[in-house]
């Protein structure tokens, strides 16, 4: 069954970086995107960008741009989200999630368990 | 501030039917299909319904969802206790260029 299993909880101080992992199991690593969304406490989910494994594409959202990277290891079927210049705001779960696309049909099929960043001094 | 608006809470009695509302704009729900998720505390979120109104297995029936011009929403019926969760809206932004989720809806089962 597909799998995604992230690293574990990350404490940073403001103004560091963190770099998440995601390994992916049961199912071909480069055939679906990988996207990045993470949930505040108590706030809802909002999508941070993509990557596509096969290609190295990635998008950002706006807000990310230039901050984050999102990068794999396909010899390890393994995607990072890595986000420089911490601040308290990015606080949050991070999860990686795998994107199906058929056609014009788009979903997130799999979760990954997430990651807690706590960023503090 | 999300570009989809969801209500911040719903609630109903076991058995009653509950619906869910994700309201949004010509850029996301009006061109693209419509995604729910379903979030248990403490939990990652859940695939729900995917391209607007269709189930992945092992969702049970009492799960629906529909969408009509820029609106988009998920029916809960035969509503148990174990429905209490957050819900999702999420699609694809022809203007962000990106993914969107709706501000979450909390389900509270009295």
């Amino acid at each position: 069954q597909v799998q995604l299993v992230q690293s574990g909880a990350e404490v940073k101080k403001p103004g560091a970086s963190v770099k998440v992992s995601c390994k992916a199991s049961g199912y071909t690593f480069t055939l679906y995107d990988i996207h990045w969304v993470r949930q505040a406490p108590g706030q809802g989910l909002e999508w941070v960008g993509w990557m596509d494994p096969n290609t190295d594409n990635t998008g950002y959202a706006p807000k990310f741009q230039g901050r984050v990277s999102m990068t794999r290891d396909t010899s390890i079927s393994t995607a990072y989200m890595e986000l420089s210049t911490l601040t308290a705001d990015d606080t949050a779960v991070y999860y990686c999630v795998r994107l199906v696309r058929k056609v014009i049909i788009y979903y997130f099929d799999s979760w990954g368990q997430g990651t807690l960043v706590t960023v503090s001094s | 501030q999300s570009l989809l608006t969801q209500p911040p809470s719903a609630s109903g009695t076991p058995g009653q039917t509950v619906t869910i509302s994700c309201s949004g704009s010509n850029s996301n729900i009006g061109r693209n299909t419509m995604n729910w998720y379903r979030q248990l505390p403490g939990t990652a979120p859940k695939l729900l319904i995917y391209n607007n109104n269709q189930r992945p297995s092992g969702v049970p029936d009492r799960f629906s969802g529909s969408k009509s011009g820029t609106s988009a929403s998920l029916a809960i019926s035969g509503l148990q206790s174990e429905d209490e969760a957050d819900y999702y809206c999420a699609g694809w932004d022809d203007s962000l260029n990106g993914w969107v989720f709706g501000g979450g809806t909390r389900l509270t089962v009295l």
